[in-house]
């Protein structure tokens, strides 16, 4: 088992260019979810999702969308990229309770100039 | 907004040394405090999940417990060693919760 992938693992972009990150789990998990994570604000949940075809809003959702058309993948979507969008990425599964504990993807750098 | 608040926010301890942090939570309406351990350039990685007042629970040197009715959960490191270097999180997430919020962590470095 792979686990949880990311893809791309680095990518630097231009503000106002779009990007899409990739995650994909092959454990057959319910819960899929994206956080960033920023010097001194530890983990904050951008999107998330309960199955496949839902998605929801976390604290930070602004500027990002997400889709889960099927249950292994989550995407995260970029549609204009500002420099506040400077970040490690990271993508994470639970299995079937939302208590459940989380297994976590190897994180996307992202660097928008 | 649940807040959940971790201490000390770094610390640095010899090899052979004892721990421990604190992750506190709010105490109504809880359902589950989850510990997870994060070495640099990594991903964070769980350690325990902990559902019932006065769980205990242990994983080699380290262990956990947790009060729900005050809303605190201490983590244990016994005999520290370099190894252990890492920030350590933990989350919450109540009853009518979707997601877990996390703690802003604990970073542990241990040397020789």
């Amino acid at each position: 088992n792979a686990g949880v992938t990311q893809t791309p693992k680095f990518r630097v972009l231009k503000t106002g260019q779009s990007m899409t990150l990739l995650c994909a789990q092959d454990m057959n998990h319910e819960y899929m979810y994206w956080y960033r994570q920023d010097p001194g604000m530890g983990l904050r949940l951008i999107h998330y999702s309960v199955g496949e075809g839902t998605t929801a809003k976390g604290e930070v959702p602004d500027g990002y969308n997400v889709s889960r058309l099927k249950k292994q993948n989550f995407l995260l979507g970029l549609e204009s990229a500002a420099p506040s969008q400077t970040s490690v990425y990271f993508c994470a599964s639970s299995p079937h309770n939302r208590g459940d504990e989380q297994f976590f993807g190897p994180g996307t750098r992202l660097t928008v100039l | 907004i649940l807040n959940v608040e971790q201490s000390p926010q770094s610390l640095h301890v010899q090899e052979g040394d004892s721990t421990n942090f604190t992750c506190s939570f709010p105490s109504s309406n809880f359902y589950a405090l989850h510990w997870y351990r994060w070495e640099t350039a990594k991903s964070p990685e769980a350690l325990f999940v902990m559902t019932l007042n006065g769980d205990e629970k242990k994983k080699g040197r380290i262990s956990a417990t947790l009060n729900t009715k005050e809303g605190y959960s201490y983590l244990y490191i016994k005999g520290s060693q370099p190894e252990d270097s890492a920030t350590y999180l933990c989350a919450f997430i109540t009853g009518t919760a979707s997601k877990l919020t996390f703690g802003t962590g604990t970073r542990l470095q241990v040397t020789l």
